[in-house]
């Protein structure tokens, strides 16, 4: 199975700023690489999908990036609202697997 | 608009059996894979079952494999999850998904004593 790491498990950051959360996976998985949002007590919502394609009715302040092993998940812009668990996932091969969640908090 | 909207929660013993339906609306239910994730209390998320638009094809997490059958009704735009010898490490929210991009809200289903 392949493996997904995400880092840091915690992030507090201030509004306004720059955020980027990591995610590793243990082999290449070809950009199948989404990311999604999950606020708490509600289901998880798309973001970014293949990597950099964003969701329709998402934000532009959210961004994907990455090949490989390696995807990051950019915030350009830190809103309150943004309070959230992320998640990534790899859908290049079975079993689909999740990152643990990176948890976004405000300072 | 999308719509995806579980159902059959509830709280069951070890051992036994239960049926999750998940009613698409708001697309063409037969055009589209359709998956099974679960998320346990304060944990993070399991994706255990996808079934081809056709049900021609289907996968299971191996943590599921061989108790658990995803099933689907065109006809009916519903998918379905049978869930038999239930464990207590089964006790989670439960969410069907289109693809990978629409998420029902969810059922939580408890395995206790």
């Amino acid at each position: 199975d392949i493996q997904m790491t995400q880092s840091p498990s915690v992030l507090s950051a201030s509004v306004g700023d720059r955020v980027t959360l990591n995610c590793k996976a243990s082999q290449n998985i070809n950009k199948y690489l989404n990311w999604y949002q999950q606020k708490l007590g509600e289901a998880p919502k798309l973001l970014i999908y293949n990597t950099n394609n964003l969701q329709t009715g998402i934000p532009s302040r959210f961004s994907g990036s990455g090949s490989g092993t390696d995807y990051t998940l950019t915030i350009s812009s830190l809103q309150p609202e943004d309070v959230a668990t992320y998640f990534c996932f790899q859908h290049n091969s079975w079993p689909f697997t999740f990152g643990s969640g990176t948890k976004l908090e405000i300072k | 608009e999308v719509q995806l909207v579980e159902s059959g929660e509830g709280l069951v013993q070890p051992g036994s059996s239960m049926k999750l339906s998940c009613v698409a609306s708001g697309f063409t239910f037969s055009n589209y894979g359709m998956n099974w994730i679960r998320q346990a209390p304060k944990k993070g998320l399991e994706w255990i079952a996808l079934i081809y638009y056709d049900s021609s094809s289907k996968y299971y997490a191996d943590s599921v494999k061989g108790r658990f059958t995803i099933s689907r009704d065109n006809s009916k735009n519903t998918l379905y999850l049978e869930m038999n010898s239930l464990r207590s490490e089964d006790t989670a929210m439960y969410y069907c998904a289109r693809a990978f991009d629409y998420w029902g809200q969810g059922v939580m289903v408890t395995v206790s004593s």
